[in-house]
């Protein structure tokens, strides 16, 4: 069975804290996403990795940057936490070089900045 | 980049009636198009996906349709039941920029009993 497991399903953290979601995956995927699901809003790609230190970034990456020091792990930092970046954070995964396989996706954290 | 545009933001139908969610996309190089299913508290899991070279798949009451030239591609549901209730999310993934997934804005399906 397939797992992509990020370390909180809950997180409450308090204004100006610097807060670190943790993501793992036992896939061997090369690509890893980091995204922020809103209502109706969807979900919105924050950052990106292809590969082992490396990032791209996505369509909302102020405020937040990201770690991938190995091939498994994808950390999302918030340098200085705030109340707007309140939200459920969803973790993915997905091989690079075949193009027709899916995004697998981790059980999300929900964070509240008080 | 890629915009993929999903609708209806919410659909409420009764249990046994059929339910279609529309999207578009505006990346003519996206090649894969999955559909999630995420009910609630859970994470999305992948429901059925087509590709670029083929129109139409079916697998039970699910279906896709993908028509490349509009760049517009749905799923439609028939028989519907309680627990397809859920919130549905449309994606394209580009052939290109690291084949990352964009994703649509959601659907909210509610089957009434």
């Amino acid at each position: 069975d397939v797992k992509v497991t990020q370390s909180s399903r809950y997180l409450v953290k308090r204004t100006g804290e610097k807060v670190f979601l943790e993501c793992v995956q036992d896939m061997d995927h090369e690509n890893m996403f980091w995204y922020r699901q809103d209502p109706g809003l969807g979900l919105r790609l924050i950052y990106f990795s292809y590969d082992v230190k490396m990032k791209e970034k996505g369509d909302i990456p102020e405020g937040y940057s990201v770690s991938r020091e190995k091939k498994e792990r994808f950390s999302l930092i918030l340098e200085s936490a705030s109340t707007n970046q309140t939200s459920m954070y969803l973790c993915a995964s997905s091989k690079i070089r075949d193009t027709n396989t899916e995004a697998f996706f981790g059980q999300g954290t929900r964070l509240t900045v008080v | 980049g890629e915009n993929v545009e999903q609708h209806p933001s919410t659909l409420s139908v009764q249990e046994g009636d059929s339910a279609v969610i529309k999207c578009t996309y505006s990346d003519s190089a996206s090649n894969y198009f999955p559909w999630y299913k995420q009910e609630l508290g859970k994470r999305p899991q992948l429901i059925i996906d087509i590709r670029s070279n083929v129109g139409e798949k079916k697998d039970q009451r699910i279906a896709v349709t993908l028509n490349k030239t509009a760049k517009h591609f749905s799923l439609h549901i028939t028989e519907t039941q309680p627990e397809d209730s859920a919130v549905y999310f449309c994606a394209a993934r580009s052939l290109y920029n690291f084949n990352k997934f964009y994703f649509g804005s959601g659907t909210k399906l509610n089957v009434k009993p």
